[in-house]
């Protein structure tokens, strides 16, 4: 199952306050993505990794920032949520095939 | 950057019936077109996937069209089951580019028994 974990895998917090989300693969991939999923919208591009400390922006990456300090280990971090926040969010890792493997997915609701 | 619109949203047949999901992109540069199924709860999984430099791909009961020129492909499902009932959704990128995926909006396929 290429190794991905995600945690918290739900998780029910207030308008602002932070918030990590956390991704660790065991596989040595060296992209990383973070996705998150709205009915209607698919699965959107929030912020991706291509090597330790090398990150960048996706299609929706406003509110979120995202370190990535060890290969294994892909941070998704909102500094101070809000209630269009609120998404069912995928981490993902690139293998050599091209294929995008997903994480479970983290449900974040923000009251 | 790239946009992939997805037809139908929803879609509903009966078993033994085929289905067909259609998308289309934007970007001509674009090279590389996955579909994925969502099962309710579960994580998207990669059911069959095409590259630019073939028109067709078959596994099974599914296949795949790509028509470079017009930036359209779609999916086939023939002889539908019910553990086929899912959401679909197609995508594309450029291989070059550390496959940064884009996706369509998903189509919720329902076969009834």
């Amino acid at each position: 199952d290429a190794g991905i974990t995600q945690s918290p895998r739900h998780k029910v917090t207030e308008t602002g306050t932070p918030v990590t989300l956390r991704c660790h693969q065991t596989e040595n991939h060296r992209y990383m993505y973070w996705y998150r999923q709205d009915p209607g919208h698919g699965l959107r591009l929030i912020h991706y990794s291509y090597g330790v400390k090398d990150t960048d922006k996706g299609e929706v990456s406003d509110g979120y920032s995202v370190s990535r300090s060890k290969t294994e280990d892909f941070l998704l971090t909102l500094e101070s949520a809000t209630s269009s926040q609120t998404s069912v969010y995928f981490c993902a890792i690139s293998k050599e095939t091209g294929e995008l493997f997903f994480g479970e997915g983290s449900r974040l609701t923000v009251l | 950057g790239e946009n992939v619109e997805q037809h139908p949203s929803t879609l509903s047949v009966q078993e033994g019936d085929s289905a067909v999901i259609k998308c289309t992109y934007s970007d001509s540069a674009s090279n590389y077109f996955p579909w994925y199924k969502q099962e309710l709860g579960k994580r998207p999984q990669l059911i069959i996937d095409i590259r630019s430099n073939v028109g067709e791909k078959k596994d099974q009961r599914i296949a795949v069209t790509l028509n470079k020129t017009a930036k359209h492909f779609s999916l086939h499902i023939t002889e539908t089951q019910p553990e086929d009932s899912a959401v679909y959704f197609c995508a594309a990128s450029q291989r070059s580019a550390g496959n940064m995926l884009t996706f369509g909006g998903g189509t919720r396929l329902m076969v009834k028994p």
